[in-house]
């Protein structure tokens, strides 16, 4: 199976702020990553596919990127519905594996 | 509009067989191309890929689970199924059905089951 490092586990960060996620392939995947976001008690929702085709109807402060096979997650000035937590996810084999997910918190 | 709903027994005994419905609508499972997947997730963890089918009716298995789950799909296309055998507590999850087209773009609200004796 590939396994996916996702870092970090945790951030807080305040309104307007840049963050960004990473995740790590355990091999090639080839930029089949996608990245959700799912808020308590909801189904996770699809940001970013193909490492940074965005989504229709996802706001352009959301953007992915890629070195090697390390993916990265950035949001650009934080809005307080951002508040969730973030997986990453391969869609290159089968059996398709997800990140640990990172918890987004705005102070 | 692209739904999708899972339907199940909400709790079960251990050793008991869990049998889940996945309901859509919004796209046909028998246009080429098209895969629906069940994903697992205990409660405050991640995420967990199960099983998938696709339109031709090709199944595809997480190789840690395959010897226990079962899916399949109705005849009309606008069903897909997924049976796990002898549950145990670590069974314990929500279960959402998703489309599969490059990568999960529809989810259905999900179905919290709860394995105890």
């Amino acid at each position: 199976d590939i396994q996916m490092t996702q870092s970090p586990a945790s951030l807080s960060a305040s309104l307007g702020e840049t963050v960004t996620i990473e995740c790590l392939a355990s091999e090639d995947i080839y930029s089949n990553l996608a990245w959700y976001q799912q808020k308590p008690g909801k189904s996770p929702q699809l940001l970013i596919y193909d490492a940074s085709s965005l989504q229709d109807g996802v706001p352009s402060r959301f953007s992915g990127s890629e070195s090697g096979t390390q993916y990265s997650l950035e949001i650009n000035s934080l809005q307080s519905e951002d508040a969730a937590t973030y997986f990453c996810q391969q869609h290159h084999d089968y059996p398709y594996t997800f990140g640990a997910g990172t918890k987004l918190e705005l102070k | 509009q692209v739904t999708l709903k899972e339907s199940g027994p909400g709790m079960l005994q251990p050793s008991k067989t869990l049998s889940l419905t996945c309901s859509f609508s919004g796209f046909s499972l028998s246009t080429s191309g098209m895969v629906v997947s069940w994903i697992r997730q205990p409660s405050g963890k991640s995420l967990e890929w199960l099983a998938a089918i696709d339109w031709d009716g090709d199944k595809y298995y997480n190789p840690s689970l395959k010897s226990r789950l079962t899916v399949s799909k109705d005849t009309s296309n606008t069903q897909v199924f997924l049976k796990i055998t002898s549950v145990d507590i670590a069974d314990t999850a929500t279960y959402y059905c998703a489309r599969l087209i490059t990568t999960f773009d529809y989810w259905g609200q999900g179905v919290m089951v709860t394995v105890s004796s």
